[in-house]
This record gives structure tokens, sequence and C-alpha cells, in this order.
């Protein structure tokens, strides 16, 4: 089953810095997306990028993909101590229908 | 507009009870998603539904577990004898059109078995 890793697997700030999360996959996908987890909740969705987009963007977000390097970056420009969460990506497939998550990044920004 | 609920938010029960998990996903969505989420495992898929009709359950570990989807605005996810490695918290999450629209989850029900 397609599964994104993501990279680091924790990453400690401080507030008003950029983060970046890494996530590679293993095959052909149709989108990729990626999710917020805060803790003791459900995850919430941030972001889609499609296998024909390069770069997407919403509000502090930056979503860059490379099919042919089969990565793509999350960035949060500007960081927020309500930013802390964990992050996954989550690779959408071809044939398959549903989502496969990595083990996250935590991302800790410290006030 | 109501977003995904889960029942209970938590649950402690002994080893070989019956447990029962519940989920009402948002209305009008047709796809409805069990995951499970360990320290260990990360997020697993555990069964997902299509109007209802299961679809994929490969990730259901043991025939102990099952799942039900009886309408549209209902789903269940029982484990029949419980054990304490089914401890984990239990997601489930709803979709429009899955694969080309993002999944909404519910804040999940903490199980612990003891």
């Amino acid at each position: 089953s397609q599964q994104g890793e993501e990279d680091p697997q924790a990453l400690s700030i401080q507030e008003g810095e950029n983060a970046t999360m890494n996530c590679s996959y293993k095959t052909s996908i149709n989108n990729l997306q990626w999710y917020r987890q805060n803790s003791g909740r459900g995850l919430v969705h941030l972001i889609l990028i499609r296998s024909n987009e390069r770069e997407k963007h919403s509000g502090r977000l930056r979503v860059t993909l490379d099919t042919s390097k089969k990565s793509s970056s999350l960035l949060i420009t500007a960081s927020r101590a309500a930013d802390t969460a964990s992050y996954f990506c989550a690779p959408m497939d071809t044939g398959r229908r549903a989502l496969t998550f990595g083990s996250g990044t935590r991302l800790q920004v410290q006030p | 507009d109501a977003g995904v609920i889960q029942s209970p938010r938590h649950e402690v029960t002994e080893m070989g009870q019956e447990v029962t998990l519940r989920c009402k996903p948002i209305s009008g969505h047709d796809y409805l998603f069990w995951y499970r989420q360990t320290m260990m495992r990360g997020l697993e898929l555990l069964i997902y539904f299509n109007n209802n009709v299961p679809i994929d359950d490969s990730g259901m570990p043991e025939d102990r577990f099952s799942a039900k989807m009886p309408n549209a605005s209902f789903s269940t996810l029982k484990i029949q004898p419980s054990e304490p490695r089914d401890s984990a918290v239990y997601f489930c999450a709803s979709s429009f059109r899955t694969g080309e629209r993002p999944q909404h989850f519910g804040d999940g029900t903490r199980l612990s078995i003891l």
C-alpha cells in the first residue's frame, strides 16, 4: 500500500521561524494531502496537491510536489505556538481509493 | 455544520468484553473510513465503505473485528472479544468522492482494554 514517510520525525523551532517538513512516497500518485493533528484530536485536512501541480499555497502554508523524486514538502512560514501539532502526508495512489499515512512529523513551536 | 461524531470518547473495559464504537459521518458524504492509531503502528486504515457497502476491509486485523454501516448516517466498529493489544485510539472519517476530496475526521475513541 502507498505510504508517505515524513522527515524529520520531530522538529522544534522558535515562534516566527519557518518550519519545513518532507514526505517521500513509493509509487504513482493521483494527489498528495497534508493533515495536521493536535494532541487528543482527529486529523484536520490542510491542503491537497494534484500530481500535475508543482506548488500550492494556502495562507502561511506552501506545499511542493516533485513526482520525479516522489517527494513533497510542507513549509509553514512565520510559525506560531498554535502550529504545535503532528503533521502527516497522505499520498493517494492511482489505483487505491484510500489514504495511507506515515508516522508524521511532530512540530513544537516555542513561544 | 456538525462534523464527524464519534462515541464514546473514552472506553475502558476488561479483556474479553465486547466493545462497540459508533460513528455518525457528515451528512452527504458517501465514503466512511475507520482508522486505528497507536504509537507503535501509527495510523492504520481498517476498513472503508462507499454508499454503505464495505469496499476494502484488508486492514481489519482479525475476525474479532467487524464493522457495519446500516445506513448513510451511522456506522459501528465492534471488537469481540477484546484484548489488551486492541488498546488504541480509533478514528472515523468521512468524505465525498474519496481521493478527490479531503477526509474529515472525528475526535476519536480512546479505547483501553485492561
